[in-house]
């Protein structure tokens, strides 16, 4: 399985939303709704953000939101803020019974 | 709190073998609802999943390594381990363990990376 395909830059003015698209195959996001996201500030271990397309983990604010059609999935994050500087990775099981990543996705404020 | 600790030397040389060891703390590894993983990122580039393992044994690793990765468990020690043989400068990265969710396997507990750099 190849790397899911992500932009490499997003950027957003303080207090607009944008969107992260993760484009996988039918073998990959198209297959199941196991897809989840990370985001990764600069030198620090990724946290979990997302998971099962559009679910959040406790502690995760709600300005994160994901959803999914056909082999592509998208992360939206409303209200832009500072703190949401970082890049941002999506992941998905797949039907050889392995994960895989995206190539990643830096978020910039303008 | 789950945490997770990486260990394992920081600097190899090509063709040696890479062996990282991660222990599992607030939490048994023994818990019917995870698997345990290993993922890498080499410096200024994405993440990569390598392979994970169930308490009872069970593995899964990335086709793209070719045979070259073992990842075994010990329950005594809640500690899992990789083994990544011959090495070379492509294995430079930093290397993540985590906690998996048995049904779909996103990761939600990740240890902070250990650096592991391939000496000339």
């Amino acid at each position: 399985h190849s790397a899911l395909t992500q932009p490499a830059s997003v950027s957003g003015s303080p207090g607009q939303s944008i969107t992260i698209s993760c484009t996988g195959t039918s073998s990959d996001i198209g297959a199941y709704n196991y897809v989840s996201w990370y985001q990764q500030p600069p030198d620090k271990a990724p946290k979990l953000i997302l998971y099962d397309i559009t679910k959040r983990p406790s502690g995760v604010s709600n300005r994160f939101s994901g959803s999914k059609s056909g082999d592509t999935a998208s992360l939206t994050i409303s209200e832009l803020q500072a703190e949401d500087e970082a890049d941002y990775y999506c992941a998905s099981y797949t039907t050889s019974t392995t994960s895989v990543f995206g190539t990643g996705t830096k978020v910039t404020l303008l | 709190q789950l945490q997770l600790q990486e260990s394992g030397p920081g600097l190899l040389k090509p063709s040696e073998t890479l062996s990282l060891t991660c222990t599992v703390s607030g939490g048994s590894i023994s818990n019917t609802n995870y698997y345990w993983s290993w993922i890498r990122q080499p410096p200024g580039k994405g993440l990569e999943w390598l392979g994970n393992i169930y308490f009872r044994g069970t593995t899964y690793h990335n086709p793209s390594l070719e045979g070259r990765l073992t990842v075994s468990v010990d329950t005594s020690r809640n500690q899992f381990s990789l083994k990544l043989t011959s090495v070379t400068a492509a294995d430079t990265a930093v290397y993540y363990c985590a906690r998996q969710i048995f049904y779909s396997w996103n990761f939600d507990y990740w240890g902070q990376g250990t650096l592991v750099t391939l000496a000339s």
